[in-house]
């Protein structure tokens, strides 16, 4: 079955460490997105990327970095300069149409990576 | 950039009640999504509705575009369809924007 994979479930940071949360789909969707969730919140977009060798800062980029070397593949670093990284982290996805209709498609979630610090 | 809110924040209900949760969004979208998160955190797609009404199951939507807003029905409410409900409305031509969602609770 086609999906979304987010690994690991759980991950816990010490301070002044980077960590990496992969996402993985076999969708074959050109669009990725990676989103953070506060306790109690709703979800607020950290980047996403149209195309591969492609990503955008979405609204709370400082303290983040993506990479887009493949399609299926759109792993988020979080790195020390992040001070608050403790959040539910969500991957998602979805397919384009081509040109001028990418907006016409439903976004797919992953489960989720929860981060803690230690 | 496009604002959404959802409303109620909070609800409550009786295993076998009926509700309607609403969707405000300040600019007119060409799609819509609703997304039910279970207490585990997964986010599950109800619908994508950017016009019209939608059923699946005990489950509604309706998207009225020309007026900025979407409601999502849910009817015989059972203590599974608890969790928090989202809608998210499209900004620019690939970013969402997500409402701060409704908790619902269902009691048995």
């Amino acid at each position: 079955d086609g999906g979304i994979t987010q690994s690991p479930k759980y991950l816990f940071r010490k301070e002044g460490q980077n960590v990496t949360l992969s996402c993985e789909q076999n969708l074959n969707h050109d669009a990725m997105y990676w989103y953070r969730q506060d306790p109690g919140q709703g979800l607020r977009l950290i980047y996403y990327s149209q195309i591969v060798n492609d990503f955008q800062k979405g609204d709370i980029a400082e303290g983040y970095s993506v990479s887009r070397e493949k399609k299926e593949s759109f792993p988020l670093t979080v790195t020390s300069a992040q001070k608050n990284p403790t959040a539910f982290y969500l991957c998602a996805s979805r397919r384009r149409l081509g040109q001028g209709a990418p907006q016409h498609q439903p976004q797919h979630f992953g489960d989720g990576t929860r981060l803690s610090i230690l | 950039g496009i604002q959404v809110e959802q409303s109620p924040p909070d609800l409550i209900l009786q295993e076998g009640a009926n509700s309607t949760l609403r969707c405000n969004f300040s600019d007119s979208v060409n799609n819509l999504q609703w997304f039910h998160q279970n207490p585990w955190g997964q986010l599950i797609n109800l619908f994508y509705i950017p016009s019209g009404t939608k059923q699946n199951g005990r489950l509604s939507a309706t998207t009225v575009a020309t007026e900025r807003y979407s409601l999502l029905y849910i009817s015989s409410s059972q203590t599974t369809d608890s969790g928090v409900y989202f809608c998210a409305a499209p900004s620019g031509t690939y970013k969402y924007i997500f409402g701060t969602g409704t908790r619902l609770k269902v009691l048995a």
